[in-house]
C-alpha cells in the first residue's frame, strides 16, 4: 500500500529533550514535506526537500532541523523542544511537479511540558 | 508566494442541506488547487484538484469546486450536506511548476442532524 508513515504517533517530552519524529514513505517520491498545524493558523510548513541531499527552509524552521540522506526518509528533529512546538505535525510527499498534491502522513501529536 | 484564505472559520449546515465552503487564493503564475479534508485524530485526506480545464471538478464523497479566475475562488460545493461530512476542510494552492502547498487556515463544517 502507498502510503507515508510517521512515528510516532504521540510523543509527550520535557523541554530541552533532543527528539526525533520519523517520516517514510514507499512511493519513491522526490519531494517531501514537514508541516505543524496549529489551532486558527492551519498547517505551516516547517522544512521541505526537493530530493536526495536537498532541503529548504518553510514558513516556520525556528527550532527544527531535517536530513534527507535516503530518498524514502525525511526525519525531523527537535534538539533542544520548547513548549510552543507543542502541535500536531505531518509530514507528506509527492513527486515533483506533481498534478496529484501530497500524500499525508497520520500526524504526530507532541506535547513538550 | 502562495497563499489562501478561508474567510469563515465554522460553516453550520442542516443535514440534507447544500454546503458551501470558501477558499479564495493569490499565486503567480497558474494555479493548481486542492481541497482536503481532516477528520478526527486522522491525517488530511485528498478529496479533489483543479489543474486545467472544465472549472467545475468533482471529487471524492459527492463533493465537487467550482475554479472562478478573475475571482481568484476555488469554492467546496455539495449538493445534499450528511451528518458524516463534519470534518475540518482545507484549501490548497501551489504555482505550476513548483511543489510548495500553501494551506489556507481551514474550516470547521458541523452538519446538524
Amino acid at each position: 500500500e502507498a502510503q507515508v508513515t510517521q512515528n510516532p504517533r504521540y510523543l509527550i517530552t520535557v523541554t530541552g529533550k533532543k527528539l526525533t519524529v520519523t517520516c517514510s514513505q514507499n512511493m519513491n517520491h522526490e519531494y517531501m514535506s514537514w508541516y505543524r498545524q496549529d489551532p486558527g493558523l492551519g498547517l505551516r510548513q516547517i522544512y521541505y526537500s526537493m530530493n536526495v541531499e536537498v532541503t529548504d527552509k518553510g514558513d516556520v524552521p525556528e527550532g527544527y532541523k531535517v536530513s534527507r540522506k535516503e530518498k524514502r526518509n525525511f526525519p525531523l528533529i527537535l534538539e533542544s523542544p520548547s513548549p510552543n512546538q507543542t502541535s500536531l505535525y505531518f509530514c507528506a510527499s509527492s513527486n515533483r511537479d506533481s498534478i496529484y498534491g501530497y500524500t499525508f502522513g497520520s500526524g504526530t501529536r507532541l506535547t513538550v511540558v | 508566494a502562495q497563499s489562501v484564505a478561508q474567510p469563515e472559520d465554522q460553516v453550520n449546515v442542516a443535514e440534507g442541506n447544500p454546503l458551501t465552503v470558501k477558499c479564495t487564493y493569490s499565486v503567480s503564475g497558474n494555479p493548481y488547487l486542492f481541497w482536503y479534508v481532516q477528520y478526527p485524530n486522522r491525517g488530511l485526506q485528498f478529496l479533489l484538484k483543479y489543474i486545467t480545464g472544465d472549472n467545475l471538478v468533482k471529487g471524492s464523497y459527492g463533493f465537487e469546486a467550482e475554479f472562478n479566475k478573475s475571482q481568484t475562488s476555488f469554492h467546496l460545493k455539495k449538493p445534499s450536506a450528511l451528518v458524516s461530512d463534519s470534518a475540518l476542510y482545507f484549501c490548497a494552492v501551489r504555482r505550476v511548476g513548483n511543489n510548495r502547498l500553501a494551506f489556507g487556515k481551514g474550516n470547521q463544517v458541523v452538519v446538524i442532524p
